[in-house]
């Protein structure tokens, strides 16, 4: 079992919509959640962290974090052809290293 | 100037050759990260460092050694290159307060023939 799981998409959303990122995580003692946005050719670039169970909101985006079940998601809303890009999902395990889901590539479509 | 940068920022070399990464940071931040990056595994970590005297091992350091000269500078070599290690590679930095997120340089791709 891979320590983060994502679904790798293709995910298509009409512009204005709301995009819908979901991420979950193997190990229970991880503090720290992270979501990157990567542009093709490009390196990650943060978008959020959040490290206690609810919702965080920064502008556009949104991330939810529920440890009981060991999920983590990123909301955007009205999307924007701007946001089309490979969303990468990171967990800082017990033990300070950083894993890293395999990505998610959203396309919002004019 | 990018605060963090990485030379070369592409490299074509050949099986069984010695490639060494380099990583240079001006953030002032403590930590360093190597990660590769393939189509389809994500980003994977090869090593990481929280201060010169420090060195840590990550997901898939085999075949891989790293070298932390100074606080600002994280070398990743490749002691004999082979055809599986063509990847994208990153450096990244942190500091060490709770948020610790990570600012990644802009990558080097290696191909290794």
């Amino acid at each position: 079992q891979k320590e983060v799981e994502q679904n790798s998409g293709p995910l298509s959303v009409p512009e204005g919509a709301i995009a819908s990122l979901n991420c979950t995580y193997s190990d229970r003692g991880s503090q720290s959640f992270f979501w990157y946005r990567q542009y093709s050719g490009k390196s990650p670039e943060l978008i959020m962290s959040i490290y206690s169970n609810g919702d965080k909101e920064d502008g556009r985006f949104t991330a939810q974090l529920n440890k009981a079940s060991q999920y983590v998601s990123l909301l955007i809303r009205d999307s924007q052809p701007s946001d089309s890009a490979t969303y990468l999902c990171a967990v800082k395990v017990t033990g300070n290293q950083f894993y890293f889901g395999t990505g998610t590539s959203l396309t919002v479509i004019p | 100037d990018a605060d963090v940068t990485q030379t070369p920022r592409n490299r074509i070399t050949k099986t069984g050759k010695r490639i060494m990464l380099e990583c240079s940071q001006t953030k002032g931040h403590d930590r360093m990260y190597w990660y590769r990056q393939d189509p389809g595994l994500g980003l994977r970590l090869i090593y990481y460092s929280f201060d010169v005297k420090d060195i840590n091992k990550g997901e898939i350091s085999d075949g891989y050694s790293v070298s932390r000269q100074a606080q600002a500078k994280f070398s990743l070599s490749l002691e004999s290159a082979i055809p599986n290690q063509t990847a994208l590679y990153f450096c990244a930095t942190s500091d060490w307060g709770a948020e610790d997120t990570q600012y990644f340089g802009p990558g080097t791709r290696l191909t290794v023939l």
